[in-house]
């Protein structure tokens, strides 16, 4: 069966530092792979997807970037964090189409102070 | 701008009872249906997907598609306070994306 990891659970980053956030899959090969941020109380906000290695689609225009070095890995990546980066950061998969559902990871709480 | 909707809430029903959220969806173009259930502090978790209209059900679950209307609701029978969370609904559009309503936030008390 497919399984999703996403680290670490919990972060606390001051304003201006970087930030990496991975993400990894089990058990699928050539999976979709998307990162989203909610912030609290609200909904998903996509933030980027990818269809291979590689190939990343941004979203949103952000101080934020997106890497795919395997085909079951994806990173979340700042150079310099601002106060608006708080919130809670989703990884999902889907099949290849798009038509079948995502499955997400446990999610990232970003604090920035 | 492709949009879904849905009611924020909070929904509160007594146990036991039956749940209804309702979601309405802008491209007509959709063509799959999905709702997540997200209990606070969690991730989403998938619990229905529907493709063709009508009725879909699992355990105490229905998920319900009319694309005429563009309007697909999820119906919980017999309530319990474990389902109290928020429920998102998403929908692929025809290129392929994923949209996601803000959620509805469903109390069922004791």
């Amino acid at each position: 069966s497919q399984t999703i990891h996403q680290w670490p659970a919990t972060l606390v980053q001051p304003v201006g530092s970087p930030l990496s956030l991975e993400c990894t899959v089990e058990g699928t090969s050539n999976p979709n792979l998307y990162w989203y941020r909610q912030a609290a109380g609200r909904g998903l906000q996509l933030l980027f997807y990818s269809v291979g290695i590689g190939q990343i689609s941004s979203e949103v225009p952000q101080n934020l970037s997106a890497s795919r070095p395997q085909d079951r890995q994806f990173i979340l990546s700042s150079k310099k964090l601002l106060l608006s980066d708080s919130g809670f950061y989703l990884c999902a998969w889907g099949e290849t189409g798009g038509l079948q559902p995502q499955h997400f990871g446990d999610g990232t709480r970003l604090s920035i102070l | 701008q492709k949009e879904v909707e849905q009611n924020s809430g909070p929904l509160s029903v007594p146990e036991g009872a039956i749940a209804s959220l309702n979601c309405t969806y802008s491209d007509r173009g959709s063509q799959s249906f999905f709702w997540y259930r997200q209990y606070s502090g969690k991730s989403p978790e998938l619990i229905m997907f529907i493709y063709s209209n009508g009725d879909k059900e699992d355990g105490r679950f229905t998920a319900q598609l009319n694309k005429a209307s563009q309007y697909v609701s999820l119906l919980i029978r017999d309530s319990q306070p474990s389902d109290s969370a928020t429920y998102l609904c998403a929908v692929v559009g025809d290129n392929n994306d994923m949209r996601f309503g803000a959620g509805t936030r469903l109390t069922v008390k004791p």
